[in-house]
This record gives C-alpha cells, structure tokens and sequence, in this order.
C-alpha cells in the first residue's frame, strides 16, 4: 500500500518563475493538507482540499494556490517565486473524518 | 485560534538515558494532539496520537505521552533513548475550525543523542 507520494523530490527554480508540485494520497484518503517548512521551522499550514475545493487556508499570499483532481491528487502553485519560498513543501492526507495525517517526504525547492 | 509550544529547540541527551521533550497547547476547542518524528531529509512520521480515552498514550520505537488538561500540556518521553532516536520531534494540536479538521504544529525539538 503505497503512502504519500510527492514529485519532484528537489527543485531549483529562479525568482519571478512560477513552479508545480504533486502529491498523490495514501490510498483511501481524501482530504490532502499542504505544509511549508522553512529550514530550522516547523510546518506552516498552506491549505487543504477536499472533493476537489479548497475548504481552507492559512496565512499564505495569492500567489500560492493549488487544485485537487478527481483522483485526489493535488497540486500546489507558486508564482512570481521569491528567495523566501525556499523551502521543503510537504503534502499530507487523511481521511475527512479522521484525526491524524500521513505525509510525504517532501519537496526540496531551492529559489535563486 | 490554537497554537503549539514546544519550549526547547535541542536536548542533547546521553545513550541509554532517559529523555523527556516538552509541548504545551492552547485552544479554546477540543483537541486532539499528535507526535511526529522527521529524520533528515524526510518527512513527518506519526510517532504516537490522543485522542480521547486514556490520558498516556503509547506510540512507536518505545516513546509515550502524556496528556494533562490541566496544565495543556502533552510531553513525549522515553525511559532509554538509542544513537536511532537523534532526529527532530514536532508537536501538533489539530482542533475544529469552521468545522474542519486543521493541525499546527510547534516549531520542533531536535532530539541529539550522544553515545
């Protein structure tokens, strides 16, 4: 049973480009969280989505936002990248009505 | 509004030695409240949970918290930690807001653990 699968594992992007990341669910989830962690930082809460909606957002600009497909799956958007977005960016899922996430190892994205 | 408050950034702690990392809480809801463990360059893995029931609870690789209302507090701790341990522990609440499940984290304890 495969878990939280992220891709890509690393990326270096240039500030002002925009950047794409996937997270595939642990199978039977439906509800995908994401989460950037700054280095030394613990999570900072992005948004979550579920049935497709983004239901709801922490304190990130316009310029993060995401989609989730019918498969669950999700994407995160960054655009007009700054230097202070490098980050590791994590997707976790759950159950919608269960307590307590699974996560991925992550996106490692370095902005030069 | 909940927040995490994890009071010490690193505990050095000798091999076979016991060890106890602090978390308190705040939250003007019911909570439920988490341990996760993130070695280097990985993820977050789910060391142990409260849900209800039983105020200590037993996770994985031998670790186990306690939850105190009274004092918000819900520390992680384990009698004899080994050289495998050294890592960083986080500790999240996860309440209700507008319904939804959403969880905050602390800002993390590195755990280093000296032979």
């Amino acid at each position: 049973d495969a878990g939280v699968t992220q891709s890509p594992t690393h990326l270096i992007k240039t500030r002002g480009q925009q950047v794409t990341l996937r997270c595939s669910p642990k199978s039977g989830h439906d509800t995908v969280s994401w989460y950037q962690q700054a280095l030394g930082q613990g999570p900072q809460f992005i948004f979550q989505y579920y049935e497709e909606e983004e239901r709801q957002r922490g304190n990130f600009p316009d310029r993060f936002s995401g989609h989730q497909f019918p498969n669950y799956s999700s994407e995160l958007n960054v655009n007009a990248l700054l230097l202070g977005d490098s980050a590791l960016y994590l997707c976790a899922s759950s159950r919608d009505s269960s307590y307590g996430y699974t996560f991925g190892s992550g996106t490692r994205l370095t902005v030069v | 509004a909940q927040s995490v408050t994890q009071l010490d950034s690193q505990v050095p702690v000798f091999e076979e030695a016991p060890v106890e990392l602090r978390c308190n809480y705040s939250s003007s809801v019911s909570v439920y409240l988490f341990w996760y463990v993130q070695y280097p360059n990985q993820g977050l893995q789910l060391l142990l949970k409260y849900l209800s029931g039983s105020t200590l609870v037993k996770g994985i690789n031998g670790f186990e918290a306690e939850f105190n209302k009274s004092q918000t507090s819900f520390h992680l701790r384990k009698p004899s930690v080994h050289i495998s341990d050294t890592a960083e522990y986080f500790c999240a609440v996860s309440g209700s807001s507008g319904g939804y499940q959403k969880v905050t984290f602390g800002t993390g304890t590195k755990l280093q653990v000296i032979p």
